[in-house]
C-alpha cells in the first residue's frame, strides 16, 4: 500500500518567515500527490497537486511544492507566512493502480505574531 | 453548486444504536469516498465507490456498511455504535478517482460522539 509521512506534527513559524512543511512518499509507480489544507471545523481543500508535469507546483495563497524523486518528498513551502495560514496542512498521494488516495497525520501550522 | 454536502453535522449516540450519515454531491462525480478523522492519525479511508453500483473496502472498514443509493448518493452506516467509532467523518468526492490523480472535494463532516 501506498503512504505518506509527514514529519512534525506541529510547526511554529513567525508571522512573514518562510513556511516548510515536509512529506515523503513511498510509492512504486509514479504518483500523484496532493496537499490540503484544513480551517479548524472546516472539511479539506485543495492547496496543489502534482500529476507528473512540472516538478515545481504552484497553489492557491501563495503556496508551493516541489517533487523529488530521487528524495522521494513533495515539501510544501511559503515564503512568508501569514496568520490566515494557520491551519491542519495534509499531504496525500495516489497512483495510477489503484483508486485509493493515503493520507498522512497532519501538519499543524501555527503562525506568531 | 453546493458542492458535497453531510447530515447531520453533529450526533451523539449511545452504545449499541445505529445511524447513517448521509452524503450528497451535485458535481456529477463518479467516485465517492468515505473518510474517518481522528487526532494524531489523519484521515483513515473507511469505504469508497469508484462508480454508480460498486463499493469496495478502504483501510478501516470493519464496524460499517456503506450504499451508493444512486450518482449523486453515498450513505455510511453504523449498525451497532462502539466508542471507538467516536471520530469525525468526512465524505469526498472526485470525477476519476485516484487511478488518475483526480482532485477530492470533501464536504464538511459530520462530529459523531459514541457514549
Amino acid at each position: 500500500a501506498q503512504s505518506v509521512t509527514q514529519l512534525g506534527s506541529h510547526v511554529s513559524v513567525s508571522e512573514g518567515a518562510l513556511v516548510l512543511l515536509r512529506c515523503n512518499y513511498s510509492s512504486s509507480v509514479p504518483p500523484y500527490l496532493f496537499w490540503y489544507v484544513q480551517y479548524p471545523n472546516q472539511g479539506l481543500q485543495l492547496l496543489l497537486k502534482y500529476t507528473s508535469a512540472a516538478t515545481l507546483v504552484k497553489g492557491i495563497n501563495g503556496f508551493e511544492a516541489e517533487f523529488k524523486k530521487s528524495e522521494t518528498s513533495f515539501h510544501l513551502t511559503k515564503p512568508s507566512a501569514h496568520m490566515s495560514d494557520a491551519a491542519e496542512y495534509f499531504c496525500a498521494v495516489s497512483d495510477r493502480t489503484g483508486n485509493q488516495f493515503y493520507f498522512g497525520t497532519g501538519t499543524s501550522l501555527t503562525v506568531i505574531p | 453548486n453546493a458542492g458535497v454536502t453531510q447530515t447531520p453535522k453533529f450526533q451523539v449516540l449511545k452504545t449499541g444504536q445505529s445511524m447513517t450519515l448521509q452524503c450528497a454531491q451535485d458535481m456529477n462525480h463518479n467516485s465517492m469516498y468515505w473518510y474517518r478523522q481522528d487526532p494524531g492519525m489523519g484521515l483513515r479511508l473507511i469505504y469508497y465507490s469508484a462508480s454508480e453500483g460498486t463499493t469496495d473496502k478502504g483501510e478501516v472498514p470493519n464496524g460499517y456498511n456503506v450504499s451508493r443509493l444512486n450518482k449523486r448518493e453515498f450513505s455510511l452506516r453504523l449498525e451497532s455504535a462502539a466508542p471507538s467509532q467516536t471520530s469525525v467523518y468526512f465524505c469526498a468526492s472526485s470525477d476519476l478517482g485516484g487511478r488518475a490523480g483526480d482532485t477530492q472535494y470533501f464536504g464538511p463532516g459530520t462530529r459523531l460522539t459514541v457514549l
